[in-house]
Parts: C-alpha cells; structure tokens; sequence
C-alpha cells in the first residue's frame, strides 16, 4: 500500500522558519496537501494543491513540491502555530488516499 | 456556514456494529465528495473512505474494506458509515468530511470497541 513519510517532530524558536517534509513515490505526479491539527480539536487543511493557500491561511504558511518530497513552510512561525500536521496524497489510481504519520511542531 | 455534525458514536463490544451518521447543511450536500477519516487515541489521521457525489462510486481503506460501508442519502443530507465486525483496533474518533480531500471537517464522534 501507498506511504506518506513525515519527520516525527521539528522544533523551532519562535521567528524562526519551520519546515517539514513528506515523502512519497507518487508525489512527482500527485498534489499534495497540508492539515493542522491542535489539540483536541480537528484538522485544519492549510494548503492544497502542493502550494495554494485557503483563504483565512496566514500568509507565513506555504508549501512546494519537488520530486518525489513535498514541504510545508512556516516563515516566521508563532507559538501559535504548535501542533501536529499532515500530508495527504493519493495513489496512481486517485481512488485511494493516505496520510503521512504526522509532524509535532514544536515552537518556543 | 459548512456544518458537519457526526452522531451515532459510542461504547461497542468486539465483534458487534455500529453505524455513524453526518448531517450537512450550508452547502448544496449532492454536489460534493465526502470522505470519512478517523484518528485512534494519541495516534495519526487515517483515511478510511469517501463515496462520489451520486454514491454510484465508493472507496475503503484496506483496513476497513469488506467491513465497513460508506452511504449517503442526498435528500436528507446525510452521510452514513455503517461498522460491522468492529475490533479494538476500529477505536477512534471518527470524522466526515467535505470533499476529496477533505476541506471541511466535522468535530467527531468518539468510536470505543472493548469488553
């Protein structure tokens, strides 16, 4: 079955740009997209389509995609910005989806 | 507003069934994917199906494939997710979402299979 691969967990001092990764064989052909999560609370989808931003997203979050590895950025990231997030994708089929383990984003 | 409100969720023995309801409103429900995702206790997302607009198209997880089947009734704007042969590993607070993937998010509704 398809996989979605994350780092556990990033920390970063507050102003400073956080980054996480996913890795996926499918990525080179396939969107990826981006969720937030904070405690308790359901997911938040940040970014779609590997790079665009929903509206009320703040400007510090984007994403990018090259080969076979997709990144979301957080320029500037804020104490509130903590959380986990997720990558999801689909396989070749664009039936099957996944998402990656997840990141803990930790700021301070 | 979106508006997804799961029920239907609670305590279930192995073995037993379950199903979960999602009623939508403040969107025109028939035109849009919906996807069911579910998340066990201190652990990931998983995505667990989604079913095509007129429900003529339907996609599980292999985790749940032959045990679980995704519904919807148009009419009544409501997503349904019928559980059988649940395990302790069915366990999760379980989530229907708008679209594939998913936009916009219900709040859950809390799945516990034990004894």
């Amino acid at each position: 079955s398809y996989e979605l691969t994350q780092p556990p967990s990033v920390s970063v001092s507050p102003g400073q740009t956080a980054r996480i990764t996913c890795s996926g064989d499918a990525l080179p052909r396939k969107y990826a997209y981006w969720y937030q999560q904070k405690a308790g609370q359901a997911p938040v989808l940040v970014i779609y389509e590997d790079s665009k931003r929903p509206s009320g997203i703040p400007e510090r979050f984007s994403g990018s995609s090259s080969g076979t590895m997709a990144t979301l950025t957080i320029s500037g990231a804020q104490v509130e910005d903590e959380g986990d997030y997720y990558c999801y994708s689909t396989d070749s089929s664009n039936n099957y989806w996944v998402f990656g383990g997840g990141t803990k984003l930790t700021v301070l | 507003e979106v508006q997804l409100v799961e029920s239907g969720g609670g305590l279930v023995q192995p073995g037993g069934s379950l199903r979960l309801s999602c009623a939508g409103s403040g969107f025109t429900f028939s035109s849009y994917w919906m996807t069911w995702v579910r998340q066990a206790p201190g652990k990931g997302l998983e995505w667990v199906a989604n079913i095509k607009e007129d429900g003529s198209e339907k996609y599980y997880a292999d985790s749940v494939k032959g045990r679980f089947t995704v519904s919807r009734d148009n009419a009544e704007n409501s997503l349904f997710l019928q559980m059988n042969s649940l395990t302790a590993e069915d366990t999760s607070i379980y989530y229907c979402a708008r679209e594939r993937p998913p936009r916009y998010w219900g709040q859950g509704t809390l799945v516990t299979v034990s004894s």
